[in-house]
């Protein structure tokens, strides 16, 4: 049963438009993180945050932006999509370092730009 | 920064035969070493991870090595399913206690 839930699961949209993605965790974590996976597989780290307020810009170069105003929740936001930005985009959350037990990944959004 | 190299890319296996995927890794500092599993249309799951201070973890058909000198650990999957078909991926923490990813193995269980 998935406690990091991810919506929409999938989301085809028009070029130029704004979208956020959406991403809730019910299991207190104060880290979280946005992947984007291509088909090739990898797992691109493009934002993450360790706490409400913070957040920092990861591995992957991205046009997308994230905020952390609430601990459970972390939304992605294109604020004008382009067919470069479709991806499948996975939400992951984790504990803090003293207890660190690996990442919780949602299911992921689908995301196709047209 | 921390480097996770896995292999192979893709892995075609017999139902019934094992499979193994490999990864290294260059952070000596690196701590914490999970596999997850990636099913079609699903995020990652955990399927096992391995510490520092432990040589080797089982759990039923799976068991994880680790090597700390030689800086890899490998995922072994014995009596293979067409369940186990699946992306795998390899993980280390870095020194931010982030982790790494490796690139994923495709695992294909043939009936």
């Amino acid at each position: 049963e998935a406690d990091i839930y991810q919506t929409p699961r999938y989301l085809v949209i028009g070029t130029g438009k704004k979208i956020t993605l959406e991403c809730s965790q019910t299991m207190g974590h104060d880290k979280m993180y946005w992947y984007q996976q291509d088909p090739g597989m990898e797992l691109h780290l493009i934002h993450y945050s360790y706490g409400v307020n913070s957040t920092e810009k990861g591995d992957l170069s991205s046009e997308s932006t994230v905020s952390r105003i609430r601990t459970e929740h972390f939304p992605l936001t294109l604020e004008s999509a382009r067919p470069s930005h479709t991806s499948q985009y996975l939400c992951a959350s984790s504990e803090s370092t003293a207890n660190f037990d690996g990442y919780t990944f949602g299911s992921g959004t689908r995301l196709t730009v047209v | 920064g921390e480097n996770v190299e896995q292999h192979p890319s893709t892995l075609s296996v017999q139902e019934g035969d094992s499979a193994v995927i490999k990864c290294t890794y260059s952070d000596s500092a690196s701590n914490y070493f999970p596999w997850y599993k990636q099913e079609l249309g699903k995020g990652p799951q955990l399927i096992i991870d391995i510490r520092s201070n432990v040589g080797e973890k089982k759990d039923q058909r799976i068991a994880v090595t680790l090597n700390k000198t030689a800086k890899h650990f490998s995922l072994h999957i014995t009596e293979t399913q067409p369940e186990d078909s699946a992306v795998y991926f390899c993980a280390a923490t870095d020194s931010w206690g982030k982790l790494q990813f490796g690139a994923g193995t495709q695992v294909v269980v043939t009936p």
